[in-house]
């Protein structure tokens, strides 16, 4: 079946970029969508087809995605980034939704 | 406003049964697909099941595939999770969320909790 793999962690330094890196096996062929999950609350869609962000999004969140590879970006990083983040697509061959193992932003 | 509110969750043994529901509004809530997803306390977001608009593709991850039962009843805006068989591993937060076109998870639940546990 199909797998995203996820860095466990990353940290930026306030006000800096921030980069989460989503691998799968010729992504850059699916549609990918990210979310940020805060302690206690609901998923939250950030991103959605790769680059697109909902709205309510702010445009500090960016996406791209291409080859083996998607990236979720966030600049200008301020502590209420501090999240866990998803990466997800759908599966076609089987219908099934794939989230990754998520990866836990630290803002220091 | 798009709201989705789960209920049913509480504690159950195992091999016992339980119903999850979600009341949906603020959409028209019979032209889109729904899903079920959960989360094990201090883990990551794992799919659970998908129903389309018209109940007519439904699809299970491995994990819970002849326990449980996705449906929906569209004239009273809810989707449903049946449960049977559960096991220590179904102890999660289950969420049921909207899916827009492109199969991205849209508008979420608050979750509800699931404990198996004798």
């Amino acid at each position: 079946s199909y797998a995203l793999t996820q860095p466990l962690s990353v940290s930026v330094a306030l006000g800096q970029t921030a980069t989460i890196t989503c691998a799968g096996y010729n992504i850059g062929g699916k549609n990918v969508h990210w979310y940020q999950q805060k302690p206690g609350q609901a998923p939250v869609l950030v991103i959605y087809r790769d680059t697109n962000r909902p709205s309510g999004i702010p445009e500090r969140f960016s996406a791209s995605n291409s080859g083996n590879t998607a990236t979720l970006t966030i600049s200008r990083a301020q502590g209420g980034d501090e999240a866990d983040y998803y990466c997800q697509v759908w599966d076609g061959s089987t219908g099934w939704v794939v989230f990754g193992g998520g990866t836990n932003l630290t803002v220091l | 406003e798009v709201q989705l509110v789960e209920s049913g969750g509480g504690l159950v043994q195992p091999g016992g049964s339980l119903r999850l529901s979600c009341a949906a509004s603020g959409f028209s809530f019979s032209t889109y697909a729904l899903h079920w997803v959960r989360q094990a306390p201090g883990k990551g977001l794992q799919w659970v099941s998908s129903i389309s608009s018209g109940s007519s593709s439904i699809y299970y991850a491995d994990s819970v595939k002849g326990r449980f039962t996705v449906s929906r009843d569209d004239a009273k805006n809810s989707l449903f999770l049946q449960m049977n068989s559960l096991r220590d591993d179904d102890t999660a937060v289950y969420y049921c969320a909207r899916v827009d076109v492109w199969v991205q998870l849209d508008c979420w639940g608050q979750g509800t909790l699931v404990t198996v546990s004798s």
